[in-house]
């Protein structure tokens, strides 16, 4: 596709239960990163990926919060044993990645999955 | 701890109207600074990108500024429109580490026709 998608675009969890958003980058994308966006607020990094690396996993809130892109392209984010708090928009972003890192690309965002833990 | 503050938390005009929303950093070192529209139940749109060595960036009616000595950004934006009705989010890329973006709360503009 054109754009980033994200899967579901909605999801109702039961405290405890386990879930997993799905993430898939604009095609030929090096660069991707997951944000938490809490009602009210603005997006939160948690993690970032280039290629199949995690390079960045500092804002990831506890050991319950995993990512992978095992092949460089499409990305999970599980959350284990959700928590109430744990409910907001995940937003999945993607950017080609420049040679020249000082300058910096624009990320591109997916419409974000709406997680309610119950 | 880069920070970023926008004001105000919510902005309401009459279409026509040119305004300014503003965004501050408490951190000088930043690579570039972006300006995003977030539509109710949809991702981030990026408007303007500014990189640290540039003073400002235009878009149609759309201006952003960027003063980094002082930690401050403004988005002007022209003629507005009911269009524009959304919510205004400031984000900086701090310089060194990854390329997460360190992003403020949002303006929330409303345009009255």
């Amino acid at each position: 596709g054109a754009g980033v998608s994200q899967s579901p675009r909605y999801k109702v969890a039961k405290r405890g239960q386990d879930v997993a958003l799905r993430c898939d980058p604009i095609s030929g994308h090096v660069s991707l990163f997951w944000y938490q966006q809490a009602l009210g607020q603005g997006p939160e990094f948690l993690t970032y990926f280039q290629n199949e690396a995690q390079l960045d996993k500092s804002g990831l809130p506890s050991d319950r919060f995993f990512a992978e892109r095992p092949e460089g392209s499409v990305s999970t984010l599980k959350i284990q044993r959700t928590q109430q708090e744990d409910s907001a928009v995940y937003l999945c972003a993607s950017s080609v990645l420049l040679r020249t890192l000082t300058w910096g690309e624009t990320q591109y965002f997916g419409p974000g999955t709406r997680l309610l833990v119950l | 701890k880069q920070e970023v503050t926008q004001i105000p938390a919510a902005l309401s005009v009459p279409e026509g109207e040119n305004l300014v929303l503003n965004c501050s950093f408490t951190d000088s070192a930043i690579y570039n600074l972006q300006w995003f529209r977030q539509d109710p139940g949809k991702g981030l749109t990026s408007l303007l990108l500014i990189q640290s060595s540039q003073r400002e960036q235009t878009s149609g009616r759309l201006n952003a500024s960027l003063d980094k000595s002082s930690g401050r950004s403004t988005l002007y934006i022209a003629a507005s429109q009911p269009g524009d009705s959304a919510t205004y989010l400031c984000a900086v890329r701090p310089q060194g580490g990854s390329e997460k973006l360190v992003f403020g709360k949002g303006t929330k503009l409303t345009v009255n026709p």
